[in-house]
């Protein structure tokens, strides 16, 4: 959605280690979020990125590239309740708009 | 519990029979939104409402209507459903716009 790119799948083994990218048009942009949704549930929040660099929240750390429109999901040590679709939402300029890419299905295997 | 609520979660109806589904949340939020959500094409925004009375178009808002006539409150209103709504939907909220978003569970409509 709205030139917000992600890709469509990954698999990973439990315990290692998964980048998901995440690049959108920069023009507007004022934030990045990432959220995680389990089949069937809703999304819940992970992280929000506004300014450049890596922000680390247990096993999990997101990273933002204004200039580049670009960021990343990094999970470490994966377990198998990691597996869920990750969202990947820019908010607009005004803050009043989230567009959210189309998710990254990741698929967490023993 | 902190929450948003949606009503009802599951709902199979017939094309133009107008519908609500309701979304409420007790958090105080001033911003509240409306999504759906279809393969292949992620979460897309419907209407939100930066606070009472003042609500405005997301990116797909044909065929929908919405109210904020109460912070709580954001009621989604389907006037006359075609098949091409049938999607889930999510109903969210956070505490001013561009803050982390609290979903609620979803409903699940199928217009036949």
């Amino acid at each position: 959605g709205q030139n917000i790119d992600q890709p469509t799948e990954m698999t990973a083994t439990e315990g290692a280690i998964v980048q998901i990218n995440c690049t959108y048009q920069t023009s507007g942009f004022n934030g990045l979020f990432w959220y995680q949704q389990h089949a069937g549930e809703a999304p819940t929040f992970l992280s929000y990125n506004v300014l450049d660099g890596l922000e680390e929240k247990g096993r999990f750390s997101s990273f933002l590239s204004r200039s580049k429109g670009y960021s990343y999901l990094l999970l470490k040590e994966l377990q198998m309740k990691d597996s869920a679709s990750y969202l990947c939402a820019r908010v607009n300029t005004g803050f009043q708009k989230l567009v959210f890419g189309t998710g990254t299905r990741l698929l967490v295997s023993p | 519990e902190a929450q948003v609520t949606q009503n009802p979660r599951y709902l199979i109806t017939v094309t133009g029979k107008k519908l609500t589904v309701t979304c409420s949340q007790n958090m105080n939020h001033e911003y509240m939104s409306w999504y759906r959500q279809d393969p292949g094409l992620g979460l897309r925004q419907i209407y939100y409402s930066m606070n009472v009375e003042a609500t405005d178009k997301g990116d797909v808002p044909e065929g929908y209507k919405v109210s904020r006539k109460e912070k709580r409150n954001f009621p989604l209103i389907l006037e006359s459903p075609s098949p091409n709504q049938t999607s889930l939907y999510f109903c969210a909220s956070s505490l001013r716009a561009g803050d982390e978003q609290f979903f609620g569970p979803g409903t699940r409509l199928t217009v036949l």
